[in-house]
């Protein structure tokens, strides 16, 4: 079936560094990709999309290309805050589930930034 | 609030005993999920329901997780005679469904309960 890795965590980094978390799935059909982020005691929140290969999802100065060649929707950010320390869960939603798009989630990925 | 809620938030059980978890969607929202997040994973699907149609319930573990949404509004997820692997946060998900193949709808997630059995 269908299924989704993302790299272990914890990811620690530095204020203003790089932030890559792999992400790579499977899939039978033409997914749609996801990138969420659970901040402390809070909910899943969406971060960004993408819906077809080669489509890239940006937010809050996150972005995630849809690498359909390589099955892989890595998550990038240029200079991290203090503030992006969270969980970030990579999902699937199969847009042949007849009208509904049940979510299928990486295992997630804590960062955590430091000053 | 204008957001999913869930009750309650924490929830302590002796093995064995019977639990209700409620999910109090977005108004309006047609579609409502639930999904299991186990410690450490991430979520896991459940079930789902359209209005008060439970269309997928493919992803309860045993027959002794049951759910309901008898108005199209309100959920709740009860789970009979508590086991210890059925510690996990359960989290409700609700999204506006608009027909047509190929759109995404965005789910919004409610903030869980942790469930722990003892």
């Amino acid at each position: 079936g269908d299924s989704v890795t993302q790299m272990e965590g914890p990811v620690t980094l530095s204020e203003e560094a790089f932030l890559t978390i792999n992400c790579t799935y499977t899939a039978t059909g033409y997914p749609s990709l996801f990138w969420y982020v659970q901040y402390p005691g809070e909910g899943l929140q969406l971060l960004l999309k993408a819906t077809k290969a080669d489509d890239k999802g940006s937010n809050k100065g996150f972005e995630a290309t849809y690498r359909k060649e390589t099955t892989s929707f890595h998550l990038e950010k240029g200079s991290v805050q203090v503030s992006d320390s969270a969980v970030y869960f990579c999902a699937l939603s199969d847009r042949g589930s007849g009208g509904y798009n049940k979510l299928i989630f990486g295992a997630g990925t804590r960062l955590a930034v430091h000053p | 609030g204008a957001g999913v809620s869930q009750s309650p938030r924490y929830k302590v059980a002796k093995r064995g005993q019977d639990v209700a978890l409620r999910c109090d969607p977005i108004s309006g929202h047609v579609s409502l999920f639930w999904y299991q997040q186990a410690l450490g994973q991430g979520p896991e699907f459940l079930t789902y329901f359209q209005n008060e149609a439970q269309l997928d319930k493919s992803g309860l573990p045993s027959d002794r997780f049951f759910a309901e949404r008898p108005e199209g509004s309100v959920s709740t997820l009860k789970i009979q005679r508590t086991q210890q692997e059925d510690s996990a946060v359960y989290l409700c998900a609700s999204s506006i469904r608009t027909s047509g193949r190929g759109l995404y709808n965005e789910q919004f997630f409610g903030p869980g309960t942790r469930l722990t059995v003892l």
